[in-house]
This record gives structure tokens, sequence and C-alpha cells, in this order.
């Protein structure tokens, strides 16, 4: 148990539909970040928010959509998705700071979201 | 920009037997190096970080990491490989930048044979 927390941990939907993915952090961090993990692909960096701001788009589809109402949860709005964006999702956050401090902290990771469009 | 490359696909090693994830990096500044594990269908797990100070790491499950500035390499390693450490492995790097991102390598899979 990581402290970090993902639901659902399995989806399946059609590329019509809407759906949202949720994470929750209890480890009192203030910084939060969605992954993309496709088979056979190097871990994508979707979106980062630090103290609830959004600081990084790393040039993502608008069909993906963060939200961050607090520095606890982070949601993935997600809505006429294509085949191709099947994967695992992975949150995590950390505890970010100024200078030395903000570097050597690391991040910590739930256990994903599978998901699947069809 | 901030990089770590993991050269090894996969490595394969008997149970019993010592092993060793590659992983070297390229940094401006002091690097900030990480290690992660990831069971399948799982997320990534810390495994250990150097910072600064000694250069060998101790981290969670006996593993351990070497850091080694002339060769700007970080690996990852374990005396006694056992069958339950079969999984995949990821170095990382702080960015530095305005987000400070983690930067992670593309991953190893470690399959360790009874």
């Amino acid at each position: 148990e990581t402290g970090v927390t993902q639901t659902p941990r399995h989806l399946v939907m059609g590329m019509t539909n809407k759906k949202s993915l949720k994470c929750e952090q209890h480890l009192g961090h203030n910084a939060m970040y969605w992954y993309k993990q496709s088979a056979k692909k190097p871990l994508e960096l979707m979106f980062v928010y630090n103290f609830k701001e959004q600081t990084e788009n790393n040039s993502v589809p608008s069909r993906f959509s963060p939200e961050c109402p607090n520095s606890s949860h982070l949601f993935l709005h997600l809505h006429t998705l294509q085949p191709e964006d099947s994967a695992l999702y992975l949150c995590a956050s950390s505890q970010e700071g100024l200078g030395r401090q903000a570097m050597n902290t690391e991040a910590f990771f739930g256990q994903g979201t599978r998901l699947t469009v069809v | 920009a901030q990089s770590v490359a993991q050269p090894e696909d996969q490595v394969n090693v008997a149970e019993g037997n010592p092993l060793t994830v590659k992983c070297t990096y390229s940094v401006s500044g002091n690097p900030y190096l990480f290690w992660y594990v990831q069971y399948p269908n799982r997320g990534l797990q810390f495994l250990l970080k150097y910072i600064t100070g000694d250069n060998l790491v101790k981290g969670s499950y006996g593993f351990e990491a070497e850091f080694n500035k002339s060769q700007t390499s970080f690996h990852l390693k374990k005396p006694s490989a056992l069958v339950s450490d079969s999984a995949l492995y990821f170095c990382a790097v702080r960015d530095g930048g305005a987000t400070n991102k983690l930067i992670f390598g593309t991953g190893t899979l470690l399959a360790v044979q009874p």
C-alpha cells in the first residue's frame, strides 16, 4: 500500500463514452501526476499538478481532461477515446519544495487503471 | 535535458546468482537518481535513491545501487536473486526544470529462473 489509491482498477469503455479516472493520495503531498504506460513503450508523463495548479501538459490530446480540485485528489476525464488510448494509467504524488528539497523526493504511485477502449 | 538510459530490455539470471540491471544517466548539475520496480498489473514501487554521499545506496528487498560519476552510471544490484524478484525495473532522474518531474528509462524486464 503506497498511500495512493486509484479507481477503478479496470475500465472498458466504448469510443463514444465518457468516463473518469480517480486518484486519491493520503500522504500530504502537494504534487500529483498522470502517466500513461502502453505495452512496449516508455512511461509517458501526461500532466503535472503542483499545489492544484497544472504546471505541465505534455502535448496530450484534448480527449483527456485532467482536474485537480485539491492537493489530495486528481481526476482524468475521458471522452471520445480511440482504441490506441488503451493502456495502464498511473497516478503518482510527491512532496515538492524548493531547490534541493524538491530534487530528492521520490514519487509514490497508485496501482493504476487498466483502460480498454473498444 | 536530463535523461536516463537502460540498455537492456531483458536480463535473465538464475536464482541465487548475483544480478545487475544497468542504468546510465545524462544530467546537467548534480544527479538525483531513483530505481523503481513494477510487478505485473501493478503500479511502480520505489526501491532506492541516490542524492549525495556514499556511492553505494541500499534499498528495499535487499537491492542496492552503485553510483559511478566517472561512468555516469547507476546500476541496480542484488547479491543473490530470488524468483520473486522477477519484474520490470525502471531507472529515473529528476528533471530539475520548472516542474521537476521524474524522467523514466524504458525499463528492464528481470527474469529470474529457478
